[in-house]
C-alpha cells in the first residue's frame, strides 16, 4: 500500500511551457485534492474532486486544470507556466468528505 | 470563516512534554478542531482531531477549552523526529465542505 504518490519530485520549467503533475492513490479514496505551498506559508487548495468525472475549484485555481478519469489518478495541468507558479505542489486524498486527508510527498516546481 | 491563531515558533528539549497552543475565538458549534503536522520536505500528516472533549491517540493528546475558544496539542515526550510545523485547522463536518485552510502554523524545534 503506497498511499499517495506524486511524480516528478522536482521540475524546472521555462515561462510559457506546460506540464502535468501526476498523482495516484491506491486507497480507493473518492476524494482527491491539489494544494500548493509557497515558501514559509501554509497550503492553499487549487482543485479537488469528489469522484471520477467530477472536479471543482478551490481557493486558487487560476492557471491550472484538472481531470479525474479514474478513482486512482488526479493529474494537475499547468498550461502556460508563470514565475508565480513556482511552489511545492501536494496531492491528497480522503475516503469521505471532512475526514483525514493523506498527503503525497510533493512536487517542487521552479518556473524561470 | 472561523480562523486560528498560533505562535510562529516554539522550542522544546528532547524527552520533555510540549504544549502547542491554538486560539480560535470565532469557532462555531459545528467546527471540528484538527491538527496536522509537516515534517521537513514532506507532505502534511494527520495528528489528531476533536469537537468538545479531550482526545488521546498514540501520537498526541488534544485538550479543548470548555468554551472551545482555544485548544492545546500535547506531545507527551518530544523526540527529535517531532520537529515539524504544526497546523491547527477548523473544519466543518458537512457533505459539501472541502475547506481545510492551513495557516502558517507553529514551527517546533526540538533540542537534544
Amino acid at each position: 500500500n503506497a498511499g499517495v504518490t506524486q511524480t516528478p519530485k522536482f521540475r524546472i520549467l521555462k515561462i510559457g511551457q506546460s506540464m502535468t503533475l501526476q498523482c495516484t492513490q491506491d486507497m480507493n479514496h473518492n476524494y482527491m485534492y491539489w494544494y500548493r505551498q509557497d515558501p514559509g506559508m501554509g497550503l492553499k487548495l487549487i482543485y479537488y474532486s469528489v469522484g471520477a468525472g467530477i472536479t471543482d475549484k478551490g481557493e486558487v485555481p487560476n492557471g491550472y486544470n484538472v481531470s479525474r478519469s479514474t478513482t486512482e489518478d488526479f493529474p494537475l495541468r499547468l498550461e502556460l507556466a508563470a514565475p508565480s507558479q513556482t511552489s511545492v505542489y501536494f496531492c491528497a486524498s480522503s475516503l469521505l468528505i471532512g475526514e483525514t486527508q493523506y498527503f503525497g510527498p510533493g512536487t517542487r516546481l521552479l518556473v524561470l | 470563516d472561523a480562523k486560528t491563531t498560533q505562535p510562529n515558533s516554539m522550542e522544546s528539549n528532547e524527552e520533555e512534554p510540549v504544549h502547542l497552543p491554538c486560539n480560535h475565538s470565532t469557532i462555531s458549534g459545528t467546527d471540528y478542531i484538527h491538527w496536522y503536522r509537516q515534517l521537513p520536505s514532506q507532505g502534511p500528516e494527520y495528528v489528531i482531531h476533536g469537537l468538545t472533549s479531550n482526545v488521546n491517540n498514540r501520537m498526541a493528546s488534544l485538550a479543548i477549552a470548555e468554551d472551545r475558544k482555544s485548544s492545546t496539542l500535547i506531545l507527551h515526550r518530544a523526540t527529535l523526529r517531532d520537529a515539524a510545523v504544526y497546523y491547527c485547522i477548523l473544519r466543518v463536518f458537512e457533505y459539501n465542505n472541502n475547506d481545510m485552510r492551513f495557516g502558517a502554523g507553529t514551527r517546533l524545534t526540538v533540542k537534544p
